[in-house]
């Protein structure tokens, strides 16, 4: 079953712009992560974020987490063309051991150049 | 960083033949390994978790009779889709963990995009 929610599904913006996707799950959570994905590719980590830390950042992405609403966005700045794909998150819920990562329903990003 | 790497690629099969997908992990030793199926323009669903030397556990609604599972190695992790359906055209994607240490990350394939003619 699925565990996060994204929010919104899909997104349109203009080159330059900023875009934010945000996430909700349903239990408490070890860590989440965020993770992109091509049209018909592979995924691509892009940042994990602790349940006791409540902001990260990797150059033009800035990751946030309120454990207290159950939520995270991940914020990318100065889209480019290139920042086009699927972004999703994941939980997990405890770690490590055998658990897996549980994906939340994705947003379809669209920069217009 | 932990490579895992995934064959075929691409496959194309008929439909009531079986395929196998090999899932590998490149430069660590993958204690739990995981295979999800993502549908087009859907998320990742996890079908099933295996540790190596043990029987896979199947997320309700896999038939584990149809999607065998093997992790026969720290490194190797086979699904095999058997007696395979139109409907099981797919891209499945397998993910591994390196269970030494406090890693946290899941490492993931690139994939394997199943058609079913």
């Amino acid at each position: 079953s699925q565990q996060g929610e994204e929010d919104p599904q899909a997104l349109s913006i203009q080159e330059g712009e900023n875009a934010t996707m945000n996430c909700s799950y349903k239990t408490s959570i070890n860590n989440l992560q965020w993770y992109r994905q091509n049209s018909g590719r592979g995924l691509v980590h892009l940042i994990l974020i602790r349940s006791n830390e409540r902001e990260k950042h990797s150059g033009r992405l800035r990751v946030t987490l309120d454990t207290s609403k159950k939520s995270s966005s991940l914020l990318i700045t100065a889209s480019r063309a290139a920042d086009t794909a699927s972004y999703f998150c994941a939980t997990l819920v405890y770690a490590p051991g055998n658990t897996p990562l549980v994906f939340g329903k994705g947003t379809r990003l669209s920069v217009i150049a | 960083g932990a490579v895992v790497s995934q064959h075929p690629s691409r496959v194309i099969c008929k439909s009531g033949t079986s395929v196998k997908i090999e899932c590998r992990s490149l430069d660590f030793q993958a204690t739990t390994m995981f295979w999800y199926r993502q549908f087009p323009k859907q998320s990742l669903m996890l079908m099933a978790t295996s540790n190596e030397g043990s029987k896979a556990t199947y997320e309700q609604g896999v038939e584990k009779d149809k999607f065998l599972i093997n992790h026969a190695s720290l490194t190797l992790s086979t699904l095999t889709v058997t007696s395979a359906h139109p409907e099981d055209s797919s891209f499945y994607i397998c993910s591994a963990r390196d269970g030494r240490g406090s890693s946290y990350e899941q490492y993931f394939g690139p994939g394997t995009r199943l058609t079913v003619t």
